[in-house]
């Protein structure tokens, strides 16, 4: 069954300092999609990104970037001169295939905290 | 705002009561999931439909059941509640059922005193 573990669970950092999150997963499905989410103190999910199983290229948005490797089965999310705003919970998901329809297995989260 | 449409916002009731949370998806999307969320058990999947026909089931416990009606809102029914049901509920709603972005709603928090 597929699996994704963030290791960390908070991570505590001051503003303007960078940060990386990082995200390992399992799975035996040769084409599947990794995603992340925030989870601001208000409680919504926020979606940040969906990556394609084929596509390695990394990508940047922002102050956000995602670097995935598939040959180590992860998906780290790095935050460049982070922000208090940025403070949250970060969920890290893999879809799993199920009878032709598709779910998300998620991480059990990485508390981020920047301080001021 | 992902569009996706939650109500109520938060529920409160007793061991034993049944509820029902409610989900309109984003226009042009058929499909809505239903995850909860909870401290012990994290993020899970429970359901999901599809142009109101159930696709997939995950961990969802026989006391809840779902549907999806015709103008494409959801509904999820929790009854014979369990102080463990108490949870953040989420829907959320894509275009297809699959090889897509799910996109979630607020949340119905619940709690079952």
């Amino acid at each position: 069954a597929q699996k994704v573990t963030q290791a960390q669970t908070e991570i505590s950092v001051v503003e303007k300092e960078d940060v990386t999150l990082d995200c390992v997963y399992e799975t035996r499905d040769t084409t599947y999609y990794l995603f992340w989410y925030k989870q601001p103190p208000s409680g919504e999910l926020v979606f940040l990104i969906r990556r394609n199983s084929f596509d390695e290229q990394n990508e940047i948005s922002g102050r956000y970037s995602w670097n995935f490797q598939k040959s180590t089965s992860s998906f780290n999310f790095t935050i460049t001169a982070s922000q208090v705003v940025d403070s949250a919970v970060y969920f890290c998901a893999l879809s799993e295939l199920q009878g032709g329809s598709e779910k998300l297995v998620f991480g059990k989260g990485t508390k981020l905290t920047v301080n001021p | 705002d992902s569009g996706v449409t939650q109500t109520p916002k938060h529920l409160i009731t007793a061991t034993g009561q049944r509820v029902t949370l409610r989900c309109s998806p984003r226009s042009g999307d058929l499909s809505v999931y239903w995850y909860q969320q909870s401290l012990d058990q994290g993020l899970q999947f429970l359901i999901q439909y599809y142009n109101g026909e159930e696709r997939a089931k995950g961990n969802i416990l026989e006391r809840f059941s779902a549907q999806q009606f015709p103008d494409l809102h959801s509904e999820l029914n929790l009854s014979s509640l369990e102080l463990g049901d108490s949870a953040l509920y989420f829907c959320a709603s894509s275009v297809a059922y699959r090889n897509n972005e799910q996109f979630f709603g607020p949340g119905t928090r619940l709690t079952v005193l």
